[in-house]
């Protein structure tokens, strides 16, 4: 199974400030394709998952350009440019290209 | 609006059988393959199967395997989860998420526990 490795698992920002999430998968995600299907998910409290990111970089409509996604090789990050206070909750990637699908343990991002 | 609705959770006792359905609407069922993804109290998210487009191609996580079928009616839109031999530690949320790879639509969950 390919193993996804987020860090940190826990993440006080303070608001306006920048922060990131990292993901390793343990094996290439390039699928035969040629897409590399890699996403991120943002939970919100009491809420269901939404996807924020699909293929690595790719904004899901409505998702603040605050948010970004970026790789290099097998490790991938997650980006927010200024963290506002409706960004708190946990975030998961999730690798969609092999059998299992896999989700990184998540980050829980909250306030300082 | 593109939607899923979950339904049929509830308690259980462990060996016990549970069917799970969700109904989609909003976006040509037929087309996207369908999962289930699983979050137990408290932890992570967990994928636990999925259908193609056509019903002809499963996936199954090895811990349900075995004791979990889904399938689907395209007819009616909907999606199901029939859970046989349930156990404890399948005690969780159960989301019906559209798209094999990408999973960009989740239902708001329903909540299966299993204890006696």
């Amino acid at each position: 199974d390919v193993v996804m490795t987020q860090s940190p698992l826990s993440l006080p920002v303070t608001l306006g400030q920048p922060a990131s999430i990292s993901c390793r998968s343990s094996q290439s995600l390039v699928h035969s394709d040629g897409n590399t299907y890699l996403n991120w998910f943002q939970q919100r409290p009491g809420q269901s998952p939404r996807r924020l990111i699909s293929k690595v970089s790719n904004r899901d409509s409505g998702v603040p350009d605050r948010f970004s996604g970026s790789e290099s090789g097998t490790d991938f990050t997650l980006k927010i440019s200024r963290v506002e206070a409706e960004d708190v909750g946990v975030y998961y990637c999730m690798q969609g290209t092999h059998w299992p699908r896999t989700f990184g343990q998540g980050t829980k991002v909250e306030i300082k | 609006e593109v939607q899923l609705l979950e339904s049929g959770g509830g308690l259980v006792q462990p060996g016990g059988s549970l069917r799970l359905s969700c109904a989609a609407s909003g976006f040509t069922f037929s087309n996207y393959a369908m999962n289930w993804v699983r979050q137990a109290p408290g932890k992570g998210l967990e994928w636990v199967s999925t259908v193609g487009n056509t019903d002809a191609t499963t996936y199954f996580a090895d811990s349900v395997k075995g004791r979990f079928t889904i399938s689907r009616d395209n007819s009616k839109n909907t999606l199901y989860l029939q859970m046989n031999s349930l156990r404890a530690e399948d005690t969780a949320v159960y989301y019906c998420v559209r798209g094999a790879s990408g999973m960009d639509v989740w239902g708001q969950g329903t909540t299966v526990t299993v204890s006696s």
